[in-house]
């Protein structure tokens, strides 16, 4: 099956620093990528749609400058959390559908768990 | 814009035992596709479960099984003979036809009972 690969796992920063979150899709090509956020038992948020080749989609009231989306290649979707603080802090996970075929589900990477102290 | 509603935030089964999980959707359109997905504490999401909204059949995993009801806007999860390893967070989805677009229910957490 379609495998999504998302790294780091865990990452802990200090206040003001940047984070990068990488999103690769293994065995398929992703033209579209979603980054969501989750809240401790709360559903999947999404932030921001990621097209290969072109801008992100930033869902309303997500800061585009904050939250940086580079998806540069048909396998890779990066995050960039800049000059993060403590209330950035959450679960970020990134998805895909395989391209093109409508019935497809979402695949998920395992997350990336993010303090920011 | 579509919206996904999971009435229930919380379940519990006894091990062995049937639950069903609710979901309700409203959309305009009339073709498109749902998901179920399981979120055990890892926080790996899995997909359950799909259904074209075309298919009259229900679909079916083994265990997994749902309840369609398209002019009812209604797509229950129903799990049979519950094992401790089906504790998690339950998601439903919708997934529109054209374009990539996933809209998540807020989720129902399944406590399994043994």
């Amino acid at each position: 099956g379609a495998v999504v690969s998302q790294h780091p796992s865990w990452v802990i920063c200090k206040s003001g620093t940047s984070v990068k979150i990488e999103c690769r899709s293994l065995d398929f090509q992703a033209t579209t990528m979603f980054w969501y956020r989750q809240f401790p038992k709360q559903s999947l948020m999404l932030m921001a749609t990621s097209n290969e080749g072109s801008k992100a989609t930033y869902e309303q009231g997500v800061e585009k400058d904050k939250f940086l989306i580079n998806h540069a290649s048909l396998t890779l979707s990066t995050l960039t959390v800049t000059s993060a603080h403590p209330e950035d802090s959450s679960f970020y996970i990134c998805s895909a559908p395989t391209a093109w075929l409508y019935n497809s589900p979402l695949h998920f990477g395992n997350g990336t768990r993010l303090t920011v102290t | 814009a579509q919206t996904v509603t999971q009435s229930q935030p919380e379940m519990s089964v006894q091990e062995a035992e049937t639950v069903t999980l609710s979901c309700t959707y409203d959309t305009s359109e009339s073709d498109y596709y749902l998901f179920w997905y399981k979120q055990p504490p890892s926080r790996q999401m899995i997909l359950v479960i799909r259904q074209e909204a075309y298919k009259q059949q229900n679909a079916t995993e083994n265990r997994f099984s749902v309840n369609f009801q398209k002019a009812a806007k209604s797509f229950s999860l129903k799990i049979s003979d519950s094992q401790l390893g089906d504790a998690a967070m339950y998601f439903c989805a919708y997934r529109r036809n054209t374009g990539n677009q996933f809209y998540f229910g807020t989720g129902t957490s399944l406590t399994v009972i043994p």
